[in-house]
């Protein structure tokens, strides 16, 4: 089975800072990724997929890049609403894989 | 409006079963893949199965396998998802989602709670 590896768990940070979250898979998944961000009490939100295409309606401070088995999240500019929970998931037509998660906090 | 409502979580102990729904609305239903994703207190995000959008495959987290099934109602515009055999490890908030193979989740459910406990 793929497993995949977020980094870091937590990262404290501030508002108008930029981020990156890393995300590796134990294999090379091609570019079958996906981000996500849940609030607390929300259901996820899909950010990116296919590691870099932006999800409609989605702000363009998102990005992602990344592919094989090493994949990105980068956040421009943190928004206060930005402060959440991020995941990464691999998937194909049989199988889903969760990263175990990014949490960002206000430093 | 798309919108994926769950329902059909309660209390149970364990051993026993349950039976969870997923009412789909607003979008095509039979056209789209679906899962359910859980999510124990304080965790993260854990797969639990993928149904087909014709309902000719399903597959399963190895957590869950020979014990829950995936199944579908296109005509209902229904998902369900048959939990036997429930352990206290299977306490989480259960989410329906759609899925787009080279896309990922798209829409997302609130969720309906699973409590396991004698």
């Amino acid at each position: 089975d793929i497993q995949m590896t977020q980094s870091p768990s937590t990262l404290s940070t501030s508002v108008g800072d930029r981020v990156t979250i890393t995300c590796r898979a134990s294999q090379s998944i091609s570019g079958w990724l996906a981000w996500y961000q849940q609030r607390p009490g929300k259901a996820p939100k899909l950010l990116i997929y296919k590691a870099s295409s932006l999800e409609s309606g989605v702000p363009s401070r998102f990005s992602g890049s990344g592919s094989g088995t090493e994949f990105t999240l980068t956040i421009n500019s943190l928004q206060p609403d930005d402060f959440a929970t991020y995941y990464c998931q691999h998937y194909n037509s049989y199988s889903v894989t969760f990263g175990q998660g990014t949490k960002l906090e206000i430093k | 409006q798309v919108q994926l409502v769950e329902s059909g979580g309660g209390v149970v102990q364990p051993g026993r079963s349950l039976r969870l729904s997923c009412a789909a609305s607003g979008f095509a239903f039979r056209s789209y893949g679906m899962h359910w994703v859980r999510q124990a207190p304080g965790k993260g995000l854990e797969w639990v199965a993928i149904i087909w959008y014709d309902g000719s495959n399903e597959y399963y987290a190895d957590s869950v396998k020979g014990r829950f099934t995936i199944s579908r109602d296109n005509s209902k515009n229904t998902l369900y998802l048959q939990m036997n055999s429930l352990r206290a490890e299977d306490t989480a908030l259960y989410c329906c989602a759609r899925g787009i193979i080279d896309h990922g989740m798209d829409v997302w459910g609130q969720g309906t709670t699973v409590t396991v406990s004698s």
